[in-house]
């Protein structure tokens, strides 16, 4: 059974017009990431959630938001994206304890037209 | 300085060979060290973690940490051409409740 659901799986948006990805978990756990992954390069960390507080990294574009309402779903909206936002954005979820594994989705590949 | 880096490689091994896949970290702070593996187009995969001193094995993977040293690496023995893929080092941060990840090192184990 999947964990980390991401959805959708493949996301077409318009240059400039707002787009939402959604993560969804059951494993209960407490923190949440949404990382960007750019073709041949390293996940980098967006923000991450610790259950109701938000970490935001120092160089996220404000063009990025997000949104935890309950503990088993997050949401990253991308308020005008621009073609150098197109990327593989992947979701992940940990118990926020030292010796516990990242579980991710399956990723949302963004495409910006 | 970055917080975690590998080589980006290409790292070429012969089949059967060991591949050796280093990374190194900047915060002292940092408690756990996880190896990922990556095929192109997929999520990333948990390979091992580690959290103590010293090396901890799992079949043909090794991982061996040195905190004082800041440094973790990756052995892989008796390497398979399905080993080939992009290999992740992860930090876990208590202190700051967040997982970062290196530039990751591509491995390619030839015929």
């Amino acid at each position: 059974d999947a964990m980390v659901i991401q959805n959708p799986r493949y996301q077409v948006t318009q240059f400039g017009k707002p787009v939402t990805l959604s993560c969804s978990q059951t494993l209960n756990h407490n923190v949440m990431y949404w990382y960007q992954q750019k073709s041949s390069q390293a996940p980098k960390l967006l923000f991450h959630y610790y259950d109701k507080d938000f970490n935001n990294e120092a160089d996220t574009p404000d063009n990025f938001q997000s949104r935890r309402p309950n503990t088993s779903f997050c949401f990253l909206d991308i308020r005008s994206p621009g073609l150098g936002d197109a990327a593989m954005y992947l979701c992940a979820t940990s118990r926020a304890s030292r010796a516990t594994e990242a579980f991710f989705g399956q990723g949302t590949r963004l495409t910006v037209v | 300085q970055k917080e975690v880096e590998q080589n980006s490689g290409p790292l070429s091994v012969p089949e059967g060979a060991i591949a050796s896949l280093n990374c190194t970290y900047s915060d002292r702070g940092s408690q756990s060290f996880f190896w990922y593996r990556q095929y192109s187009g997929k999520s990333p995969e948990l390979i091992m973690f580690i959290y103590s001193n010293g090396d901890k094995e799992d079949g043909r993977f090794t991982a061996q940490l040195n905190k004082a040293s800041q440094y973790v690496s990756l052995l892989i023995r008796d390497s398979q051409p399905s080993d080939s893929a992009t290999y992740l080092c992860a930090v876990f941060t208590g202190t700051a409740s967040k997982l970062t990840f290196g530039t990751g090192t591509r491995l390619q184990v030839t015929l």
